[in-house]
C-alpha cells in the first residue's frame, strides 16, 4: 500500500479555468476527506465521504467547488472558474470509519494549486 | 468555531536542544494530536493523546494531554535538523452519525541550526 496518493502535485492556472485534481486513498480506507491549506494556516477541512456519500461540507465549499467519489474508491475535487484566493494547497486524507479521533487519519501530499 | 491557538509561531534553536511548544483552546476536546509537515507534503501524525494528564512518548517526542482538557504541549529533545518542519495540534470536531473532522492550530514553524 502505498498510502494516500494525489494527482497533480502541482498546478499553475489561469483565473477563470477550471481544474480538477484526484485522491486516491488507502484501498481499505471508507472515509476519504478533503482540505485546504493556504500560507501560514493549518488545513482546514472542505468535505468528507463515507463511501460514495459525501455526508457533510464546509461553507468555505463554494459553489465553484464539486466534489465526487463516484465508486467510494477514488475521488475527485473540481473548482470551477478559478479565482486567485483559490491558490491553495489541497489535501486528501482517508481512514477507517471505526477507530479513535484522528488515528488512522492519513493524509496524501497535496495539490498545490496557483491560480494567475 | 473551536480554535486552537499554537504558540511560539516560530522557532529557531540549536542542533542539540531541547524544544517546547503548546496549544490551547477555549474548547474542550477530548483527543489531542500532534502532525508534522515538512514543506511540500502533508501532515504526519507524531502523537495522539486520548486522555487527560496523558503522557504519551515517540522517541524523542513527548506530549501531554492538559488536565483541563483545553491544552497540551509537545516537547522534542536534543533536536536534529530533521526535525525542522511545521508542527500542528489538532483535535477532533464531531458531527453527526459518528464522524468527525479535524480542526488545526496555525502551527509552530521550527528551524533547527547544525
Amino acid at each position: 500500500d502505498t498510502g494516500v496518493s494525489q494527482d497533480p502535485r502541482h498546478k499553475i492556472t489561469k483565473r477563470g479555468q477550471n481544474v480538477t485534481f484526484r485522491c486516491d486513498p488507502i484501498s481499505e480506507h471508507n472515509r476519504l476527506y478533503w482540505y485546504r491549506q493556504t500560507l501560514g494556516q493549518g488545513p482546514e477541512f472542505l468535505t468528507y465521504f463515507q463511501n460514495e456519500a459525501q455526508l457533510e461540507k464546509s461553507r468555505l465549499l463554494s459553489d465553484r467547488f464539486s466534489a465526487e467519489r463516484p465508486k467510494g474508491s477514488f475521488s475527485t475535487l473540481e473548482i470551477q472558474r478559478t479565482e486567485q484566493g483559490d491558490s491553495a494547497m489541497y489535501l486528501c486524507a482517508s481512514s477507517l470509519s471505526r477507530g479513535r479521533g484522528g488515528y488512522g487519519y492519513t493524509f496524501g501530499s497535496g495539490t498545490r494549486l496557483t491560480v494567475v | 468555531g473551536q480554535q486552537l491557538n499554537q504558540s511560539p509561531q516560530s522557532m529557531f534553536i540549536q542542533e542539540g536542544e531541547d524544544v517546547s511548544m503548546n496549544c490551547t483552546s477555549s474548547s474542550i476536546f477530548n483527543t489531542w494530536l500532534w502532525y508534522k509537515q515538512d514543506p511540500g507534503e502533508g501532515p504526519v501524525l507524531l502523537i495522539a493523546l486520548y486522555k487527560a494528564g496523558e503522557l504519551t512518548s515517540n522517541g524523542r517526542l513527548t506530549a501531554q494531554f492538559g488536565i483541563t482538557r483545553k491544552d497540551s504541549f509537545l516537547n522534542i529533545s536534543a533536536s536534529i535538523p530533521s526535525d525542522v518542519g511545521i508542527y500542528f495540534c489538532a483535535g477532533p470536531v464531531y458531527s453527526g452519525a459518528g464522524s468527525y473532522q479535524l480542526t488545526f492550530g496555525k502551527g509552530t514553524k521550527l528551524s533547527v541550526i547544525p
